[in-house]
């Protein structure tokens, strides 16, 4: 049972734009900042976007994120076929004074 | 560029304790927060726990009673250990570094523990 709840999977054809949504509470996403990840297969996590919707250098601009209230989201306009992955959202948790992780929500490309 | 390694057995016999170490190089080991992280086959992320430079820890509640995380601040590593180790153990662990209330911002490319049933 993860802290943050992730749909288990996404698709769409290429091209289209995909929206993955992670839901909290007051303890960590109503106060503190989220996080999204990418996993590619075989691969560590790395940063997709940071503090709700900043991204890291070398991150597409078809990444976007945002936040309002305990929930946030992760968008994928223009999805690609390298886009295939699995994506965790992740936020600092007053409550385990630790980090969170949603359960993490697998793209596939139709 | 900060670069974290994990290092330790890849197999470890069932009640027996898994140790694994992480070595940061290319930054300064304060300020942070020393993260643990696993992956069981096929399933998402965990947190384990975290050290922070001064030796303050935090753990997981799951874990609680098995987990020992420590920093060794004059040889930038920092290091995990989970005793009575079961099959369930079995997970490639990462180690990472967190910032206080923000992001994990750099990860090791994480190390395969195998406990065998």
């Amino acid at each position: 049972q993860s802290v943050l709840t992730q749909p288990p999977s996404a698709s769409g054809t290429p091209g289209q734009r995909v929206t993955i949504s992670c839901s909290g509470s007051n303890s960590n996403i109503g106060t503190h900042t989220v996080n999204w990840y990418q996993q590619l297969p075989g691969a560590a996590p790395k940063v997709l976007i940071y503090s709700n919707n900043h991204r890291p250098s070398g991150v597409p601009d078809r990444f976007s994120g945002s936040k309002s209230g305990t929930s946030a989201s992760l968008v994928i306009s223009r999805l690609q076929s390298e886009d295939e992955a699995d994506y965790y959202c992740v936020g600092w948790d007053d409550s385990l004074n630790g980090w969170a992780f949603g359960g993490g929500t697998k793209v596939s490309i139709l | 560029q900060v670069q974290l390694q994990e290092s330790g057995p890849g197999l470890v016999k069932p009640s027996e304790t898994l140790s694994l170490t992480c070595t940061v190089s290319g930054g300064s080991i304060s300020s942070f927060y020393w993260s643990w992280i696993r992956q069981p086959p096929g399933k998402g992320l965990e947190w384990i726990g975290h050290v922070y430079y001064s030796a303050n820890t935090f753990y997981n509640p799951s874990l609680k009673s098995r987990v020992t995380i420590s920093v060794d601040t004059s040889k930038s590593v920092f290091s995990l250990k989970v005793n009575s180790v079961t099959a369930a153990d079995t997970a490639v662990y990462y180690c990472a570094r967190g910032v206080y209330g923000d992001r994990l911002d750099y990860w090791g490319q994480g190390t395969l523990v195998t406990v065998p049933s």
